[in-house]
């Protein structure tokens, strides 16, 4: 696709449910973060793959937090029992380059609201 | 640990000014930095990236400038417009602890006035 693309935009959940949040990625692009956007704040790093490889999930808060990209392409980002902390902006980012020098496109993100 | 700064962290200026938004960073082992501009409700939009072997890039009435051993980064807006009202952020990627990652500022809210 043309751009990153990011759903659903908008996602309210009622405490301890769980949530699922997809990312369809640049075509083509190799690597594909999560990251996390308090209000008012820089995003934050959550995870990173390289093709289906999850290679860095040292950001993730806790163990409710769980990211797959299963074939390489499309991923998700997925919440269980969902906290009130956990409302934010989840921004996925994708890259062409395997390496450290790529320039990174950010989807619009999807905004989880924690009732 | 690296630690990225943005000062200020609110700019009002009249449109058609010069402009200049800081971003300082605690380690120099980088392997770039990167300038995005948020607009309310969105996405980032990647402005500029430098890598750490460059000194500036430039891309219309914008040019950032990369200082790695000061740790510090600027960018130059020229001829503002209140189209450029957004929030500006500026990431570096760490070497080599965290390479995968980006290490974001606060970012400068720009707001350009007609």
């Amino acid at each position: 696709g043309a751009g990153v693309s990011q759903s659903p935009r908008y996602k309210v959940a009622k405490r301890g449910q769980d949530v699922a949040l997809r990312c369809d990625p640049i075509s083509g692009h190799v690597s594909l973060f999560w990251y996390q956007q308090a209000l008012g704040q820089g995003p934050e790093f959550l995870t990173y793959f390289q093709n289906e490889a999850q290679l860095d999930k040292s950001g993730l808060p806790s163990d409710r937090f769980f990211a797959e990209r299963p074939e390489g392409s499309v991923s998700t980002l997925k919440i269980q029992r969902t906290q009130q902390e956990d409302s934010a902006v989840y921004l996925c980012a994708s890259s062409s380059q395997r390496g450290n020098t790529g320039e990174l496109f950010f989807g619009e993100g999807s905004r989880l609201t924690v009732l | 640990k690296q630690e990225v700064t943005q000062i200020p962290a609110a700019l009002s200026v009249p449109e058609g000014e010069n402009l200049v938004l800081n971003c300082s960073f605690t380690d120099s082992a980088i392997y770039n930095l990167q300038w995005f501009r948020q607009d309310p409700g969105k996405g980032l939009t990647s402005l500029l990236l430098i890598q750490s072997s460059q000194r500036e890039q430039t891309s219309g009435r914008l040019n950032a400038s990369l200082d790695k051993s000061s740790g510090r980064s600027t960018l130059y807006i020229a001829a503002s417009q209140p189209g450029d009202s957004a929030t500006y952020l500026c990431a570096v990627r760490p070497f080599p602890q965290g390479a995968q990652k980006l290490v974001f500022g606060q970012g400068t809210r720009l707001t350009i006035n007609p």
